[in-house]
C-alpha cells in the first residue's frame, strides 16, 4: 500500500516569507509525528498528533511554528516568517493501525527547506 | 534532547566486511530500535528490540541490548555496497522516539 507521502519535497523561500509543509501518513495510522533534520544531525522531534489527543508541541522550537491535523489524517506544519536557521530536512513519519508492529514509524521522504 | 548516541559517527570498510555500529543511551527504555536513512532522505526501519530481548536477528543484521550498560549494537555482517547509509538508533521510553545522530557508514566496493 502506499506510504508516507510529502510535499513540496523541495522548497526554497526566502528569509521572512511563511512556508506551509504537507504530510499525508498511511490509512489508518493514528499517530503523526514532525521531526527536523539539520545537515549531518541527527532527527530533533517537533510535534506529536494521537487520534484526538491534544498534541504534543514540546519539540516546537520557536512560536514561529505550528501544525495541525484535519480529521485525523493529512498534516501541515507551518512556519511564520521563516529563518536562515529554519533550513533543513523535516520529516514526517506515522505509526500505528491493524496489521503492523505498532512501535515502527513509518518515514515521508521529507521537504528539504532552504531559506535564503 | 537525544538520547542515543552512536559510536563511531562514520565508519568505511571493504565490501565483504562487517560493521559494527554502538549506541548509548541514559534512562529506561521500552524497546531500541535501529533506523537506516540514505542520502538525508526518509528513514527505513530495521529492527526493534524489547527492553527484556538481549540479542535479534534479520538477515544479515544482528543486535544486541545491554540493559545493564544501556547500550546497543548493530553488526551487518557480509557488507554490501548497497549498504551504504546512515545509521540510527532510537529509543522508545514512551513518545517520542528519540533519535541519536546516526553513524555514516561507507561500505567501498
Amino acid at each position: 500500500g502506499a506510504g508516507v507521502s510529502q510535499s513540496p519535497s523541495n522548497k526554497v523561500t526566502e528569509k521572512g516569507k511563511d512556508v506551509e509543509l504537507r504530510c499525508d501518513p498511511i490509512s489508518g495510522h493514528t499517530a503523526l509525528y514532525w521531526y527536523r533534520q539539520s545537515l549531518g544531525q541527527g532527527l530533533e522531534f517537533l510535534i506529536y498528533f494521537q487520534g484526538n489527543s491534544a498534541p504534543d508541541k514540546s519539540g516546537l522550537p520557536s512560536d514561529r511554528f505550528s501544525a495541525e491535523r484535519t480529521g485525523g489524517s493529512v498534516s501541515t506544519l507551518t512556519i511564520q516568517r521563516t529563518q536562515q536557521e529554519d533550513s533543513a530536512v523535516y520529516l514526517c513519519a506515522s505509526r500505528g493501525g491493524a496489521g503492523v508492529s505498532y512501535n515502527e514509524q513509518f518515514f515521508g521522504p521529507g521537504t528539504r527547506l532552504t531559506v535564503l | 534532547s537525544q538520547q542515543g548516541e552512536e559510536d563511531p559517527q562514520a565508519l568505511s570498510i571493504q565490501e565483504g566486511e562487517n560493521a559494527t555500529m554502538n549506541c548509548s543511551y541514559k534512562t529506561s527504555i521500552n524497546n531500541l530500535q535501529w533506523y537506516r536513512q540514505n542520502s538525508g532522505r526518509g528513514l527505513v526501519h530495521l529492527i526493534l528490540i524489547r527492553s527484556n530481548e538481549r540479542e535479534k536477528h534479520s538477515g544479515r543484521l544482528r543486535v544486541t541490548l545491554d540493559t545493564s550498560k544501556k547500550s546497543s549494537s548493530l553488526l551487518i555482517t557480509a557488507s554490501r555496497a548497497a549498504d551504504t547509509a546512515s545509521y540510527f538508533c532510537a529509543t522508545d521510553e514512551g513518545t517520542p522516539l528519540v533519535f541519536g545522530k546516526g553513524t555514516r557508514l561507507s561500505v567501498i566496493a
